[in-house]
């Protein structure tokens, strides 16, 4: 199975500051077609995960540009440009290159 | 669109339960559709999902619940279906199903299942 990597667990943010998040994977995520399986979700409290970021760099339908998804092959990362309280969850990357898909770990970030 | 799940509850362990997927707003027949699952305080966790009739309406599964769970579709009703046999503790999530197989974009709300002797 391939095993993604999260970093950090934790997160605290001022408001207006940025937030980046890695998700290394144990595999390579790019297929023969120039795809990227690598999909980024964030969980608020008591909802089910919501997708921001497909195929490694494409933002999800209603999501503000603030949020991008970067990275190829085995090494990926999230960024919000400015953090909101909105951002307020927890965020999980997933392959979908290969079955199982697995997800990382997830990284928790809160507001300072 | 919007994802009703439904049928969860508190199982014996050994026994079966099955959960449904109610599908509205959008094309049911054009989508592959999966279902996850979420232990108390852990990440999600990928049970499986079904391809739509184009691609063969073909299932996969994670090895924790192969063999032991299935996944079904009935594209008439727009409804997707986990049954779920040989349940164990282990079992125990609120089960969510969702839009799409490799990138999924809509998500239920979920069913809890409890799997206590």
């Amino acid at each position: 199975d391939i095993v993604l990597t999260q970093s950090p667990l934790f997160l605290s943010v001022t408001p207006g500051e940025p937030a980046s998040i890695s998700c290394r994977s144990s595999q390579s995520l790019l297929h023969s077609n120039g795809y990227n399986y690598l999909d980024w979700y964030m969980q608020k409290s008591g909802q089910p995960p919501q997708i921001l970021i497909y195929l490694g760099s494409s933002r999800a339908s209603g999501v503000p540009d603030r949020v991008s998804g970067s990275g190829s092959g085995t090494d990926f990362v999230l960024n919000i440009s400015r953090v909101e309280a909105a951002d307020v969850g927890v965020f999980y990357c997933m392959q979908a290159r290969q079955t199982p898909l697995t997800f990382g770990g997830g990284t928790r970030l809160d507001i300072k | 669109v919007r994802l009703v799940e439904s049928g969860g509850g508190l199982v014996r362990p050994g026994l079966s339960l099955s959960l449904s997927c109610s599908a509205s707003g959008f094309t049911f027949g054009d989508y592959p559709m999966s279902w996850f699952r979420q232990a108390p305080g852990r990440g999600p966790e990928w049970v499986g999902f079904v391809r739509s009739r184009a691609h063969g309406e073909t299932a996969e599964y994670a090895p924790s619940v192969k063999g032991r769970f299935t996944i079904s579709r009935d594209d008439s009703r727009s409804i997707i279906y986990l049954q779920m046999d040989s349940l164990k503790i282990e079992d125990t999530a609120r089960y969510y199903c969702a839009r799409g197989g490799d990138e999924v974009d809509v998500w239920g709300k979920g069913t809890a299942v409890t799997v206590s002797s």
